[in-house]
């Protein structure tokens, strides 16, 4: 089934430490995206790429690294500069295209995040 | 400015009863996108549906149903006969045209209790 997975599911993290959450996804989308969500809040764009190899930063990138070396991968780091790390995170994919149907965002199960 | 408003923060139905959820949008774009997604307890985002700026047809699929207004700049969703499978948080979203970043909503929670 295509799709997008991130693990793992739950990640617990101590104070100070950097820790890499995981994004693939098999749609064959050029465009990748990292949210983060918080109690009562809606998403927030942390960092988001439109092709390989490059990426822009988006409303909250400070505490926040990305890569982007194969399509199918968006791995996100939570570096120690992160000040209040704890959320869930969302990634989501889409066909890179100006407008249409083809450019909705799909997401994957995310990952919560709690430091300890 | 863009922004999206869901007033609702939380509301509490019995099952088989009827719901509407708000979505109230501030844009000065002439073509935008709107769209709603389903987030269950599970976590992922559920993907409902998308409408274009210059489709005011309301839409139905099953037991949903969307009216998108411009006039008010309105896109609300409602749930007809709800079933407890439908508790979530109901996201609103807003993309402007030609452009990658979709403003959220803050969501409103539903429970369908049985």
């Amino acid at each position: 089934d295509g799709g997008i997975t991130q693990s793992p599911k739950y990640l617990f993290r101590k104070e100070g430490q950097n820790v890499t959450l995981s994004c693939e996804q098999n749609l064959n989308h050029d465009a990748m995206y990292w949210y983060r969500q918080d109690p009562g809040q809606g998403l927030r764009l942390i960092y988001y790429s439109q092709i390989v190899n490059d990426f822009q930063k988006g409303d909250i990138a400070e505490g926040y690294s990305v890569s982007r070396e194969k399509k199918e991968s968006f791995p996100l780091t939570v570096t120690s500069a992160q000040k209040n790390p704890t959320a869930f995170y969302l990634c989501a994919s889409s066909i890179v295209a100006s407008g249409g149907v083809k450019d909705t965002q799909y997401f994957g199960p995310g990952t919560r995040l709690t430091v300890l | 400015a863009q922004k999206v408003t869901q007033a609702q923060t939380e509301i509490s139905v019995v099952e088989k009863e009827d719901v509407t959820l708000d979505c109230v949008y501030e844009t000065r774009d002439t073509t935008y996108y709107l769209f709603w997604y389903k987030q269950p307890p599970s976590g992922e985002l559920v993907f409902l549906i998308r409408r274009n700026s210059f489709d005011e047809q309301n839409e139905i699929s099953g037991r949903y149903s969307w009216n998108f207004q411009k006039s008010t700049s309105s896109f609300n969703f409602t749930i007809t006969a709800s079933q407890v499978v439908d508790s979530a948080v109901y996201f609103c979203a807003l993309k402007r045209s030609g452009t990658y970043k979709y403003i959220f909503g803050t969501g409103t929670r539903l429970k369908v209790l049985a």
